[in-house]
């Protein structure tokens, strides 16, 4: 059942930071946000995940709210290779060995 | 290291017939999960398999099957072909799979059932 909520689609300027947000209203206290990306014509990318705590890597941060309820994902200087459709995924860290992926957000970084 | 490989890339195939896909983990995985992606129902989880023994799986009909093998590399099936089954069909390994992350993908194998 998907237990994220995320925009369709998204456009970005080259350059700027590409903010994508993710409800997630009935997160459980052990449920994990994870973010993958899938580019035209390849496989999903791990991102980034995190429990409460702000997250962030070479790639990407990620911003929880204090109530757990809502997340954004924070590419800070998007470039034209960051289009891509991306998923936010919501579960407990380990368990079924599956992810639901959603309907995610397309990400369109204009020039 | 060398990433997730599946092989082929490209696959028509005439509604009835069967089709085998194979798919090649990350040197050292041992958990290999298949999806398949569809523009309708979007990415689906098929089944995972973990040392040669399918530990989970996803709500799709008895003609989905698969296999792992002791070197890790895994196939996956799909009997008497349906129209509906054209999709791209996606692998991913992990170290031991069960986690939110650590999933490698391959590039996929697209299907057309004609």
């Amino acid at each position: 059942d998907a237990k994220t909520t995320q925009p369709p689609s998204m456009d970005c300027a080259e350059g700027r930071a590409a903010n994508l947000p993710c409800n997630h209203s009935t997160i459980s206290g052990n449920e994990y946000v994870y973010w993958y990306r899938q580019i035209h014509s390849q496989g999903p990318q791990y991102i980034i995940h995190g429990l409460k705590n702000n997250e962030t890597n070479e790639m990407a941060s990620l911003i929880i709210t204090e109530d757990r309820k809502s997340s954004t994902l924070i590419l800070p200087h998007a470039t034209l290779r960051d289009t891509a459709v991306y998923y936010c995924i919501v579960r407990v860290e380990s368990g079924a060995n599956n992810l639901f992926f959603g309907t995610g957000t397309r990400l369109t970084v204009i020039p | 290291k060398a990433g997730v490989t599946q092989t082929p890339r490209y696959l028509i195939k005439t509604r009835g017939q069967q089709v085998t896909l194979s798919c090649s983990p990350i040197s050292g995985h041992r958990s290999v999960s298949w999806y398949q992606q569809t523009p309708g129902q979007g990415l689906q989880f098929l089944f995972e398999y973990f040392s040669e023994t399918q530990r989970n799986k996803g709500n799709f009909p008895g003609r989905f099957s698969g296999r792992q093998f002791s070197n890790s590399r895994s196939e996956m099936n799909v009997s008497t072909l349906e129209l509906g089954d054209s999709a791209l069909y996606l692998c991913a390994s992990s170290l031991e799979g069960g986690y939110g992350y650590g999933y490698t993908f391959g590039s996929g194998t697209r299907l057309t059932v004609v």
